[in-house]
């Protein structure tokens, strides 16, 4: 099946600072990217997504980019806020197994005021 | 625009005990996917049930099932609970079945057995 993995697990910015969080999967068949933010005692919420025919995508202060080749995706994540402060995890799916989504094991972003 | 919602936000059973979680999709979503979210780790993929059906199914023992009602919400039920069971569950909702819809989730149930 399918394997995300996702770097770092931690990452502190200074407010106004840029953070990239990677992930990389193993099934060439996997089209479809999310990435989901997570804060303390709330579900996963969709951030951005991107499907495999694009090459990068972008909403306001986050860009996703996907290199289908090298089977890895990022998230961008420009001029930080405190609020961006959150879990943020990465997402994988293909076809052939229907919306079962493979996640990474998160990454914890602090942004320092 | 209601979201997903489930109930309840917390619950601690004891092992051997059986649990059932609910869940509410989203407005307009007729389908509905269970995740199970170890502490400091993504979620995992339980089951996904649409129209009333287990369509697809996780890595998980039948000690897991579940149940999709006529409008569309969702149960999750765990039977013979093991302490490994503690964890956070989480209903997604999507507009349909088809491959690589959006999901979108709820808060989840924090279950803790003790």
């Amino acid at each position: 099946g399918e394997n995300v993995e996702q770097h770092p697990s931690t990452l502190s910015v200074q407010e106004g600072d840029s953070a990239v969080i990677k992930c990389t999967y193993s099934d060439s068949a996997s089209n479809y990217f999310p990435w989901y933010k997570q804060e303390l005692g709330k579900g996963p919420q969709l951030i951005i997504d991107i499907r495999s025919n694009v090459g990068e995508k972008k909403d306001q202060r986050i860009a996703v980019t996907l290199n289908k080749t090298a089977k890895h995706f990022s998230l961008h994540i420009t001029e930080t806020q405190p609020e961006d402060s959150a879990v943020y995890f990465c997402a994988a799916s293909s076809g052939y197994t229907g919306n079962q989504f493979y996640f990474g094991t998160g990454t914890s972003l602090t942004v320092i005021p | 625009d209601a979201g997903v919602t489930q109930s309840p936000t917390h619950l601690i059973k004891t092992r051997g005990q059986q649990v059932t979680l609910r869940c509410s999709p989203k407005s307009g979503h007729d389908t509905v996917s269970w995740y199970q979210q170890a502490l400091g780790q993504g979620p995992q993929f339980i089951f996904q049930y649409y129209e009333e059906e287990e369509r697809q199914r996780g890595n998980f023992p039948d000690r897991f099932s579940g149940h999709q009602f006529p409008n569309y919400s969702s149960e999750l039920n765990v039977n013979a609970l093991l302490l490994g069971d503690s964890a956070l569950y989480l209903c997604a909702s999507s507009a349909s079945v088809a491959t690589n819809e959006k999901l979108f989730f709820g808060s989840g149930t924090q279950l803790s057995v003790l």
